[in-house]
């Protein structure tokens, strides 16, 4: 079965530099969800998007921003890196009318030099 | 503060000994979800459970739901190295709104 597919895997970036993370969602869930996961630290909820509207925002810097589109994949950006953005950036899809199952892609580990 | 208290926080125990994890709020939830995290990788859905007092199981896996829908447990029998890792409830708030517990990281030793 289809999972949720996050690239690239692995990114390093400099300070004050830009990133983009993309997250494609299991096919026809209409939710996605973008986690950031510190070492040795529960996921924090980052924002999300519902049918391609933002549906909520956590803990998110005025520096990301992010965006779900048509075809219901969904990107992060990242602007102006800081050392402490370095960290696990998860996307995660679900089908609203559902329990609530959150379905995760492996991740996309940032590291800011 | 965290909605979800999980405990203990962390565990290491010896292969065969038994164990539970606990996931604690002081809120309603809609459901409550259990994830298995290995390092580097994504969490997987272990199970979701729905009603109060609900319980499942998934081979030596437990989990029950409080009856409130305010609390939940994982019973690991007779751990497995294959066990270690970090345990995460996830609950559903308002049907919209999902948080996290502080996780609960597993080592079981040969």
């Amino acid at each position: 079965a289809a999972g949720v597919i996050q690239s690239p895997r692995h990114l390093i970036k400099e300070k004050r530099e830009t990133a983009t993370l993309k997250c494609y969602p299991i096919p026809r869930h209409d939710t996605v969800y973008w986690y950031q996961q510190g070492p040795g630290q529960d996921p924090q909820f980052l924002i999300s998007f519902y049918e391609k509207m933002q549906s909520d925002k956590g803990s998110i810097p005025d520096r990301f921003s992010a965006q779900q589109f048509s075809d219901y994949h969904s990107e992060l950006n990242m602007s102006s890196l800081e050392l402490g953005d370095s960290a696990l950036y998860f996307c995660a899809s679900s089908l609203r009318v559902n329990t609530g199952e959150l379905f995760f892609g492996e991740g996309s580990r940032l590291t800011v030099l | 503060t965290q909605l979800l208290e999980q405990s203990p926080q962390f565990l290491s125990i010896q292969e065969g000994e038994n164990l539970t994890v606990y996931c604690n709020s002081s809120s309603v939830f809609s459901s409550l979800q259990w994830y298995r995290q290995e390092p580097g990788e994504g969490p997987v859905l272990l199970v979701t459970v729905v009603t109060g007092g609900e319980v499942k199981k998934l081979k030596r896996l437990t989990f029950q739901f409080g009856d409130a829908r305010k609390d939940s447990s994982l019973h690991i029998t007779a751990a497995q190295p294959g066990d270690t890792g970090l345990y995460l409830c996830a609950g559903l708030y308002n049907f919209n709104k999902f948080y996290f517990g502080s996780g609960t990281k597993l080592n079981v030793k040969p």
